[in-house]
């Protein structure tokens, strides 16, 4: 079956820590995003990349970085320079036209925890 | 700049009600791309629908309408005899000329009540 997987789904981590979330796609999909979603909010963009090798900040990439080694992954590190790091992490991906008009598929998300 | 606001933050009916979720977008783009996603409690957003500027027909699926205004900028949604399996969050979102990338508003939870 096609999709997007993350991992972990439950992710704890102390402060000061560095925490990497997984996330895989076998849908061939150019573009991949990551967004986070804190309790009874809407969705916002830490970083997207449209391309292996080439990725740019979404709106809050502070604290946050990526990679995009290969086509079907793009992990997501948050570092301990994150302030408030507690939150539902999405990644999505889609097809890269150029434009906005491609659906965006979603894995189940990591929910992370700082104690 | 693109926004979209999803001004009821929170919605309760009783199941068979008819409910409507409004969305209301702001773009400067001449051709855009509106979508509508749900996002159960599981966490997981599901695509429902994608609808070009340029189209303007109202679209049906089942129990699930669009309505797609230029004129007045909204693209709302209605779900037709609720039924508690439809509680979730929604969300809609834009896309615009440039880049792949969608802009979502905040969301409105459903609360479907049995």
């Amino acid at each position: 079956d096609g999709g997007i997987t993350q991992s972990p789904k439950y992710l704890f981590r102390k402060e000061g820590q560095n925490v990497t979330l997984s996330c895989e796609q076998n849908l061939n999909h150019d573009a991949m995003y990551w967004y986070r979603q804190d309790p009874g909010q809407g969705l916002r963009l830490i970083y997207y990349s449209q391309i292996v090798n080439d990725f740019q900040k979404g709106d809050i990439a502070e604290g946050y970085s990526v990679s995009r080694e290969k086509k079907e992954s793009f992990p997501l590190t948050v570092t301990s320079a994150q302030k408030n790091p507690t939150a539902f992490y999405l990644c999505a991906s889609s097809r890269a036209s150029g434009r906005g008009d491609n659906e965006q598929f979603f894995g189940p998300g990591t929910r992370l925890t700082v104690l | 700049a693109q926004k979209v606001t999803q001004a009821q933050t929170e919605i309760s009916v009783v199941e068979k009600e008819d409910v409507t979720l409004d969305c209301v977008y702001e773009t400067r783009d001449t051709t855009y791309y509106l979508f509508w996603y749900k996002q159960p409690p599981s966490g997981e957003l599901v695509f429902l629908i994608r609808r070009n500027s340029f189209d303007e027909q109202n679209e049906i699926s089942g129990r699930y309408s669009w309505n797609f205004q230029k004129s007045t900028s909204s693209f709302n949604f209605t779900i037709t005899a609720s039924q508690v399996v439809d509680s979730a969050v929604y969300f809609c979102a834009l896309g615009g000329n440039a880049g792949n990338m969608l802009t979502f508003g905040g969301g409105t939870r459903l609360m479907v009540k049995p």
